[in-house]
């Protein structure tokens, strides 16, 4: 009974690449958040989906980010031409239903 | 509004001891209350969690008293051990909102003394 996955753990960009992270939600769990978090902070809500639909992305910032939750597959969050400021703890959390989380391990991004 | 603020920021007790974190809200919408407990290097583990119509709620050493009129709640850790120094997250989320999204509290970190 895997919990939620996700990959790659540490991933290190060059400030214009982008950045493709990836979730896996727990088994029967067909909501997926993420979230973010900065240093010596608190998490902050991003993006809400299910499959196939963005449900809530009040949370992303409006210029270079992107997530999807295709049919098939896990979820990515996706940073285009990333920059410093982007360098921060991604988790992704998902539920069988409404409110209940659980969080994957998260990817820690690093931009030089 | 969709603020929730959780104090102290830092917590030092003793093995043995009761830590109480604190954390209140303004948003009455708010109706669930989780608590999440994050190891350095991972990710935030659900602890326990609450609604506003109980005031009390008690899984193993951890217990949530919640004041629905002060619109505060807390989280208490009985005999607590060593292994319990960690951050502790704080969050709301509210049942009229579509994603159910969680608005975390800024932490507290914990550090028990053996």
């Amino acid at each position: 009974n895997a919990g939620v996955m996700q990959n790659p753990r540490h991933l290190v960009r060059r400030r214009g690449q982008e950045a493709r992270l990836r979730c896996s939600p727990m088994k029967g769990h067909s909501h997926v958040y993420w979230y973010r978090q900065l240093p010596e902070e608190g998490l902050k809500f991003m993006v809400y989906l299910q499959k196939e639909n963005i449900i809530d992305e009040s949370g992303m910032p409006k210029e270079r980010f992107s997530a999807e939750f295709p049919k098939e597959g896990p979820s990515i969050l996706r940073i285009q031409q990333v920059v410093r400021g982007d360098s921060a703890a991604y988790f992704c959390a998902s539920s069988r239903s409404y409110n209940e989380q659980f969080f994957g391990p998260g990817t820690r991004l690093t931009v030089l | 509004q969709q603020q929730v603020k959780q104090s102290p920021q830092s917590l030092i007790v003793q093995k043995g001891g009761i830590p109480i974190i604190n954390c209140a809200y303004e948003n009455t919408a708010f109706d669930y209350f989780p608590w999440y407990q994050q190891f350095p290097g991972k990710g935030p583990a659900l602890l326990i969690a609450i609604r506003p119509d109980v005031s009390e709620k008690k899984e193993g050493r951890f217990t949530i008293s919640f004041n629905k009129s002060a619109k505060q709640f807390s989280l208490h850790i009985m005999d607590s051990q060593p292994g319990d120094s960690a951050t502790y997250f704080c969050a709301a989320s509210m049942g009229s909102d579509s994603s159910y999204k969680l608005i975390f509290g800024s932490g507290t970190r914990l550090l028990v003394r053996p």
